[in-house]
């Protein structure tokens, strides 16, 4: 019964690979987000989808490609990864916008 | 206890006083804020909100004032527990076509004393 949930839990890898994350909400929200999570616990909006439709993309590098293919899923795919990319990831959802978000557990990213 | 200024990093208190968390925010359009509890290892978790229509709101234990003419929010935590110890996140969320984009304050690690 896991409102948010996100897939993988911890993720390592190599600079350079490729990966992906998964995201889905069983609250019927119609607004879903990314945020990441530096070492000092800021916490910044990458993403936010509403119904599907990218609304918010927050001068995040080309190599992040979120794809939402229902209202339910938000994925957060990654090219060529970096070590500056090694952080916490968190989906989030929410009725709509301008409401509370539900977070999902994070998903710890370290890149080798 | 209490962070003064801003904000500060760090908030210690003795359990069973009360805890005040402050943050300014910076866009005076915002008209809506909420606080987030986050534990360690956890994702955030809502607390408590308020719209830009009031300037407190009163939950269990906890209480949110807003200030718009300074841009500053607080969150007061009466008879705090160990429980409470986590990082506390404002965030402020403008309206309309902007409303998702939130931006979330450095946040404040309240640690709570047994």
């Amino acid at each position: 019964d896991t409102a948010v949930s996100q897939t993988p839990k911890y993720l390592v890898t190599q600079m350079g690979n490729d990966k992906s994350i998964k995201c889905e909400q069983n609250l019927g929200h119609d607004t879903m987000y990314w945020y990441k999570q530096d070492s000092k616990k800021f916490l910044k909006i990458m993403f936010s989808y509403n119904n599907k439709e990218l609304i918010i993309n927050e001068t995040v590098p080309n190599r992040f490609s979120p794809k939402s293919p229902d209202k339910a899923h938000l994925n957060l795919h990654i090219n060529s990864l970096e070590l500056g990319d090694s952080a916490v990831y968190f989906c989030a959802s929410s009725p709509s916008l301008g409401h509370e978000q539900f977070f999902g557990p994070g998903t710890r990213l370290t890149v080798l | 206890g209490e962070s003064v200024g801003l904000h500060l990093p760090t908030l210690s208190v003795q359990e069973g006083d009360n805890s005040i968390i402050n943050c300014a925010y910076s866009n005076s359009a915002s008209d809506y804020f909420i606080w987030y509890k986050q534990e360690s290892g956890k994702g955030p978790q809502f607390i408590i909100d308020i719209r830009s229509n009031m300037d407190k709101r009163q939950g269990q234990r906890v209480t949110v004032l807003l200030n718009k003419t300074v841009k500053h929010l607080s969150l007061q935590i009466a008879a705090t527990q160990p429980g409470d110890s986590a990082v506390y996140f404002c965030a402020e969320t403008p309206p309309h076509a902007n409303a998702g984009k939130s931006t979330f304050g450095d946040g404040t690690t309240l640690t709570v004393k047994p």
